[in-house]
């Protein structure tokens, strides 16, 4: 059974500040995906990365996808009480495998 | 475009009763996932369907969860009886194949509380 680390588990910070989320696993991903999720609402997909060393910005969030393909982080600059929500990594072994999901990070950004 | 629709959003039951729960993907996907997200955890898959075949269902406990997807579009998901540690919320999520980077697009889903 393949495991998905999420650290911080949670996480509360002031407006503006940055953070990092990350995602690790021992094992190698064919793609890794981040998601958002609010209460009350499934998870909606953030970005989806595929390449070892891949950058993918999003507005104030940048995704980064490890060189060997084993991890990824989420960097959020300047948050916004919008930012927060529970972020989950999940990640595909094989191309059209199942995704396993992380336990997320429960972020909280306050005015 | 329709999002993918889940009913009912709120359930209620005692332990030792059934309960079932309705999905209704996104139009022309023809990947449906069912997952259990339990209370501060990510969500876990318990069974995947592409078209009305089942692809995956390892991690469905089947001796009290059954789903169909009979004519490969809507699905239902039962649990029968219930046990205290089914409370959770159930996701359905559907994606237009089970091909490569799989990006799935998620109900609100059903929160169960079992007592």
């Amino acid at each position: 059974t393949q495991l998905l680390e999420q650290s911080p588990q949670f996480l509360s910070i002031q407006e503006g500040e940055n953070l990092t989320v990350y995602c690790n696993s021992s094992s190698v991903f064919s793609s890794l995906q981040w998601y958002r999720q609010e209460p009350g609402e499934g998870p909606v997909l953030l970005v989806t990365v595929v390449t070892g060393g891949e950058v993918k910005k999003l507005k104030r969030l940048t995704f980064q996808f490890g060189d060997a393909r084993k991890d990824s982080s989420l960097h959020i600059t300047a948050a916004q009480p919008g930012d927060t929500g529970l972020y989950l990594c999940a990640g595909e072994w094989n191309a059209g495998n199942m995704l396993t999901f992380g336990g997320g990070t429960r972020l909280m950004v306050k005015p | 475009e329709a999002g993918v629709a889940q009913s009912p959003r709120y359930k209620i039951i005692e332990k030792r009763q059934s309960v079932a729960f309705w999905c209704n993907p996104i139009s022309g996907h023809a990947t449906l996932y069912w997952y259990q997200q339990i209370l501060g955890q990510g969500p876990k898959l318990l069974i995947q369907f592409q078209n009305n075949g089942v692809v995956d269902d390892s991690q469905l406990p089947k001796d009290r969860f059954s789903a169909e997807r009979l004519k490969g579009v809507d699905s239902t998901l039962k649990i029968q009886p219930a046990k205290l540690e089914d409370s959770a919320v159930y996701l359905c999520a559907s994606s237009l194949s089970s091909g490569i980077h799989n990006e799935q697009f998620f109900g609100p889903g059903t929160r169960l509380t079992v007592l």
